[in-house]
């Protein structure tokens, strides 16, 4: 079956360094990938998507890599805040015909930045 | 510009109530796609709709929930008899199109949903 896995467990780290989340897929071959935050009371926001044929993807602070051997992405947040201190979705295409938009998130990691 | 609108922010049903959930996509968007949330859980598909019609329900329980997205007004979801087990978040979100190119899903703040 379908799996995205992402660590459940909460990642702490210091003000100013670099957090590395990780989200894992089994019997998906997606199209692309899509990262989103999600703070406590409030919807996902969407961060960044990145395609298959797309090695690593960057937003300012943010850098996302996709490998598609490995099916595997990574998350970066560079120089870290108090402010980034949130929940992370990594989500993936359901795929089929008429499955549009549709998403299939993992379970989030939630990140705590610590001042 | 409007974002996604979620309508009630909460609501406290009894066990046997029904609850209807509303949610307007943001302006020039005819997807909308349900989800659930348990506490400390992932976000869970139930339902895919474009106006009028019922795309994908495979997330859905087949007894006591239904959803619409009609021509005119907002997507309602709809649980009827609820029980303490569906107690969790709803979020409701929205996308323009559907193409290669993966438009982002835009969701709204949800709606907390309690059973007594």
């Amino acid at each position: 079956s379908q799996k995205i896995e992402q660590n459940s467990e909460a990642l702490n780290i210091q003000e100013g360094k670099t957090a590395t989340l990780t989200c894992n897929y089994t019997n998906y071959s997606p199209a692309y990938l899509q990262w989103y935050r999600q703070d406590p009371g409030r919807g996902p926001v969407f961060l960044l998507l990145i395609r298959e044929n797309e090695k690593e993807k960057r937003k300012e602070r943010l850098k996302v890599t996709f490998d598609t051997t490995l099916k595997q992405s990574l998350f970066h947040i560079t120089a870290s805040q108090p402010a980034d201190s949130a929940t992370y979705l990594c989500a993936l295409a359901s795929g089929g015909e008429n499955a549009g938009n549709m998403l299939t998130f993992g379970g989030g990691t939630r990140l705590m930045v610590k001042p | 510009n409007a974002g996604v609108m979620q309508n009630p922010r909460h609501l406290v049903r009894r066990r046997g109530q029904e609850a209807r959930l509303r949610c307007s996509p943001m302006k020039g968007h005819s997807h909308v796609y349900w989800y659930r949330q348990l506490p400390e859980e992932g976000l869970k598909f139930m339902v895919y709709l474009q106006k009028e019609n019922i795309i994908d329900e495979s997330g859905m329980p087949k007894e006591r929930f239904s959803a619409e997205f009609p021509k005119e007004g907002p997507s309602i979801l709809r649980i009827q008899q609820v029980v303490r087990g569906d107690s969790a978040a709803y979020f409701c979100a929205s996308s323009p199109r559907v193409d290669r190119d993966a438009s982002p899903l835009h969701f709204g703040n949800g709606t907390r949903l309690t059973v007594t």
